[in-house]
Parts: structure tokens; sequence; C-alpha cells
């Protein structure tokens, strides 16, 4: 079945550390994105990347950092310079295509929960 | 981008018709209105979306004032497993730009 696969889906880091946080999608959308969810609040939007080799920065860029090398694969970095990285992690990905109505929904991942320890 | 303004939360019964107001009165000629749905420590799942027309599938119905100033989600047999935050959105009225903005959503608790 497609879909977006975040991994892993608890991670744990010491304070200081760089972790990179994995996202595979196999739906062929050209679109993704991450997004952070802390306790009670909504998401909002770190980075995103519409085609490969090619990303924006979203809302909360500071302290993260990502890469688009492959359509399918959006993994984000949480730098040392995150200064509160402890948050609940979204991946996200849409379609492109344009003219209908119905490709233009986000599919998510189930989300990695980041604790610094 | 045009924001949207969700009561924080609501409580309905189980088995009774469930509806999820929304304000988006700031709405351009064409956004899409989308409602997605989040239940503990998953991701968002997506429910519904239209432009100007009421819209129906399997989950929910969307209805869309004439003006598309406002619309409702309603969920018309509500369980419990329907208990989750439930987003409204409005979608970015740029033709390349995807994001959407999430805010904090409407707390749906479907009680027994």
């Amino acid at each position: 079945d497609g879909g977006i696969t975040q991994s892993p889906k608890y991670l744990f880091r010491k304070e200081g550390q760089n972790v990179t946080l994995s996202c595979e999608q196999n739906l062929n959308h050209d679109a993704m994105y991450w997004y952070r969810q802390d306790p009670g609040q909504g998401l909002r939007l770190i980075y995103y990347s519409q085609i490969v080799n090619d990303f924006q920065k979203g809302d909360i860029a500071e302290g993260y950092s990502v890469s688009r090398e492959k359509k399918e694969s959006f993994p984000l970095t949480v730098t040392s310079a995150q200064k509160n990285p402890t948050a609940f992690y979204l991946c996200a990905s849409t379609s492109r295509r344009t003219g209908t109505l119905t490709n233009y929904g986000y599919t998510f991942g189930s989300g990695t929960r980041l604790t610094v320890v | 981008d045009a924001k949207t303004t969700q009561p924080t939360s609501m409580d309905c019964a189980e088995g009774r018709a469930a509806n999820l107001p929304c304000n988006h009165s700031t709405i351009s000629g064409n956004e899409y209105v989308y409602w997605y749905r989040q239940i503990h420590s998953q991701g968002p799942q997506y429910i519904i979306h239209g432009l100007k027309n009421n819209e129906t599938n399997e989950m929910a119905s969307l209805i869309i004032t004439e003006d598309r100033k406002s619309s409702t989600l309603i969920l018309p047999h509500a369980t419990l497993r329907d208990t989750a935050v439930y987003y409204c959105i409005v979608r970015p009225n740029r033709s390349n730009d995807y994001k959407l903005s999430f805010g904090a959503g409407t707390t749906v608790t479907v009680r027994a």
C-alpha cells in the first residue's frame, strides 16, 4: 500500500547532538513537508520541498536542516542549534498535479516523537 | 493567507450528528476549504475538501455557505473513534504553493 513512513517512532537525543528523522513516501508525490507539533498546539511548518534538490524554509526553520536528493525521501536534521527540540514531528506529502479537485490533499506520516534527555 | 476560526472544543453524543463550524471570512475566490482530523499521537488524516459546492464522502459532509465565509463539517453518526482534533484549513491562493497552515483546531469529544 502507498503511504509515508517516518522513523523512528520515538527518538531520544542528548543535548548538543544532531539527530536525523527519516521520511520516505511511495506515493509518487512531488511536494514534501515537515511540521512540528507541541502539546496542545497546532502544526507549525519547518521546511518544505516542491521538487528534488530544492526546498524552502517554513515558519520555524531555525535549528533545522533538510535535503531532498530523491523524490521519495525528505530527511530532517534537528541540529544542536535548536534550543527546544522536544516535540512531535510530522512529515507530509502532496501531489502537485493540478486541475482535479481530488489531488491536493496532504498525506501524513505517523510521526516521530523527539525527546531531549 | 486566509485565516480560519474554530471553537476550541465541543462535545457530542455517540450516534448523533456532530456539526463542526468554521469561519473563513477572508477566503479568496479560488481557495479551497479542507478538513483534517488528528487522533491523539497520530498524523492528521484527510477528511474532505471543497471549493463552493457541498461535498459528501464516506466520512463526512461539508457544507459551505453561499458567500463562502463559513463552512460546517458534519459527522452524520458520531462514534467514540471520532474523538479527535479537527482542523479547518484554507489552501493558499498560489498555484505552485501547497503549504497548509494548521491552527489549534477543535477538540471533539464523543461521549457514550
